[in-house]
């Protein structure tokens, strides 16, 4: 079945220094969709960022990220990393063929940003 | 934005107690999603529903039965509850027609659930 890998566990950063959480997939669809979400402390989950080109920037609230399908890969960068960035990231996969509709999350990847 | 509800927000049973949750989608998406969270673990499927009546089991099922009664309502139902069951839940719900924002996952605010 589909897998997602991100960034284990716990990124520790100092404010104002450069973001990069990785996230590589694996699927037997041609072409799915790749997200990311943002979980801020007790909130929910929801939308940062999504694409399905290959090869072509995603931007959203300073963030990045490019599908890059060749390695499998869709890293989530940030040039410059703010306290508020502090919360839970999930990358997630999201078929969009054959009528198959199973999101597949990675294990989520916890960012801290400190002064 | 997409709006899912929800309910109870937090709810604490014993072992062996009969609870169910339930979520509410007023934007007509096809398909509703049963997560539920833990650390270490991230956000694991459970059940979920492409319409009133299906369901297609996910991928940590076991003690958990679902119902989704109509397009808009999908219940989660724990019927023996167990200690390993304590868990933050959430429901989701997409489109699912195919392309664009279709695939895109819009979340509740959780159900903080304790089996004691």
């Amino acid at each position: 079945g589909d897998s997602v890998t991100q960034t284990e566990g716990l990124v520790t950063l100092t404010e104002g220094l450069p973001v990069m959480l990785n996230c590589t997939y694996q699927t037997i669809y041609s072409n799915p969709f790749l997200f990311w979400y943002v979980q801020h402390l007790n909130e929910s989950p929801r939308l940062l960022l999504k694409s399905f080109t290959d090869n072509k920037r995603t931007e959203h609230q300073g963030f990045h990220a490019t599908l890059h399908k060749s390695s499998s890969s869709f890293h989530l960068q940030k040039s410059s990393a703010q306290l508020s960035d502090s919360a839970l990231y999930y990358c997630a996969l999201s078929p969009i063929s054959g009528g198959n509709y199973k999101p597949t999350f990675g294990k989520g990847t916890s960012l801290v940003v400190h002064p | 934005e997409a709006a899912v509800t929800q309910s109870p927000r937090n709810k604490v049973t014993v072992t062996g107690g009969n609870v169910t949750l339930s979520c509410r989608q007023t934007n007509s998406h096809n398909y509703m999603y049963w997560y539920r969270q833990d650390t270490g673990h991230g956000l694991r499927l459970i059940h979920y529903s492409y319409g009133a009546g299906n369901l297609q089991i996910g991928d940590v099922p076991d003690g958990y039965k679902a119902t989704r009664t109509t397009q808009e309502d999908f219940f989660l139902l724990l019927e023996l509850a167990s200690p390993s069951q304590t868990s933050l839940y959430f429901c989701a719900s997409s489109d699912g027609t195919g392309g664009g924002s279709a695939e895109t996952l819009y979340f509740g605010s959780g159900t903080r659930l304790t089996v004691l």
